[in-house]
């Protein structure tokens, strides 16, 4: 079955600079890669997602890559805010053949004053 | 519009018994999924129930089992419960294979002691 990995684990970051978040996969089938941002006692929250036919997609300071080949994906976060402090899942699934999202371990991002 | 309802919020339990925790989709939503969340971990998927059936199924026991009524609101069951158990139930809904993107729920904190 797939698997995704994530790293770093933790990642702090100055308030203004920017984070990346990297992931892999281990299924060629996924297609779809959602990102997930959680706050404390909360649920994830979806933030961004890319299909495998896009390689790169970007919303307002967040953007997400996608090399198929490497079966890499990451999120860059630019211009970093207070609030952008959470935990930040990967996750990867293969829509074609049934809806299970399978994710990764989360980094947990501390944007410092 | 309501997102995914989820209760109880927190729940304390007695290794060995039986705990059922209850989910209510988000409106318009008709596919629900348990995820299992320990401390500092990525989900981990539980099953997903479709037109009141378990669609597919993670890598957990036969403890754990699970219902989906016609309204689409689902429960959630674990029997003979494992201090192992302990954990963040989350529940996520979304369209049928072929949407994207699940939303959650805040989830359940369950402690077994």
């Amino acid at each position: 079955g797939e698997n995704v990995e994530q790293h770093p684990s933790t990642l702090s970051v100055q308030e203004g600079d920017s984070a990346v978040i990297k992931c892999t996969y281990s299924d060629s089938a996924s297609n779809y890669f959602p990102w997930y941002k959680q706050e404390l006692g909360k649920g994830p929250q979806l933030i961004i997602d890319i299909r495998s036919n896009v390689g790169e997609k970007k919303d307002q300071r967040i953007a997400v890559t996608l090399n198929k080949t490497a079966k890499h994906f990451s999120l860059h976060i630019t211009e970093t805010q207070p609030e952008d402090s959470a935990v930040y899942f990967c996750a990867a699934s293969d829509r074609d053949r049934d809806d299970k999202i399978i994710f990764g371990k989360g980094t947990r991002l501390h944007i410092l004053p | 519009d309501a997102g995914v309802t989820q209760s109880p919020t927190h729940l304390i339990k007695t290794r060995g018994q039986q705990v059922t925790l209850r989910c209510s989709p988000k409106s318009g939503h008709d596919t629900v999924s348990w995820y299992q969340q320990a401390l500092g971990q990525g989900p981990q998927f539980i099953f997903q129930y479709y037109e009141e059936e378990e669609r597919q199924r993670g890598n957990f026991p036969d403890r754990f089992s699970g219902h989906q009524f016609p309204n689409y609101s689902s429960e959630l069951n674990v029997n003979a419960l494992l201090l192992g158990d302990s954990a963040l139930y989350l529940c996520a809904s979304s369209l049928p294979t072929g949407g994207f993107g699940y939303t959650f729920g805040s989830g359940t904190r369950l402690t077994v002691v």
